[in-house]
């Protein structure tokens, strides 16, 4: 049973919209949420992450909400670019094992010109 | 510019051979860590190494096992590969708990 969910394979946004991702949790021992940006034959590189302690956690374009009550985590960006387009991974980390990473199946975004 | 390269993009072994995964970063990070990659599944943990010669199962360790006598490598092996094992294997490092840095990927193919 996955315990990170994004429950949208895909996503279309037009360039210079906001694009919103979503991602769900199961287990109420994560503390630390982490969002990755992968392109086509690359590896997942770091782009935003969230303490359980903060509800909103901003960078530049990239803002991240957590609701706790919710298990619910979701990644703004604003506005979209074309070099957006990716997959992006949630990922989520426990209090009692902080180097083991669930990571969510992935959503990929495509950013319309 | 921070690195983590793999030793191959794309592997093709057949079943039972023994296979080795080579991964090499240049940050002198003291955490790196083994995924691989399933459609519809993210990327699970197979291994994580915390410094020399020291090493922890992640979620599925089952099959494979780990080698890291550098610092700067980390090694997957596949004892006896099997066609459940053709995957996209990411190797990743961090001077954080979660991983920071990927590598590029291994695409396996066991046949």
């Amino acid at each position: 049973d996955q315990q990170v969910k994004q429950n949208s394979p895909s996503l279309s946004v037009q360039e210079g919209r906001i694009s919103i991702l979503n991602c769900d949790y199961t287990n109420s021992m994560f503390d630390y949420f982490l969002w990755y940006k992968k392109y086509p034959a690359e590896g997942p590189t770091f782009l935003i992450s969230i303490s359980s302690i903060k509800d909103k956690n901003e960078d530049g374009r990239f803002t991240v909400f957590l609701n706790k009550s919710a298990k619910h985590l979701s990644l703004h960006i604003v506005p979209s670019q074309p070099g957006d387009s990716a997959v992006y991974f949630c990922a989520a980390r426990m209090k009692t094992s902080y180097d083991k990473v669930i990571f969510g199946p992935g959503t990929s975004l495509s950013v319309i010109p | 510019d921070v690195k983590v390269t793999q030793s191959s993009r794309y592997l093709v072994k057949r079943t039972g051979e023994k296979v080795f995964l080579e991964c090499v970063q240049d940050m002198d990070h003291e955490n790196m860590f083994w995924y691989r990659q399933d459609p519809g599944l993210g990327l699970r943990l197979i291994y994580f190494s915390y410094d020399v010669k020291m090493k922890e199962k992640g979620d599925i360790p089952e099959g494979y096992s780990v080698s890291r006598e550098k610092k700067e490598r980390f090694s997957l092996i596949l004892e006896s590969a099997s066609t459940n094992q053709t995957s996209m294997y990411l190797c990743a490092s961090s001077d954080l708990g979660h991983p920071g840095y990927f590598g590029p990927g291994t695409r396996l193919t066991v046949t």
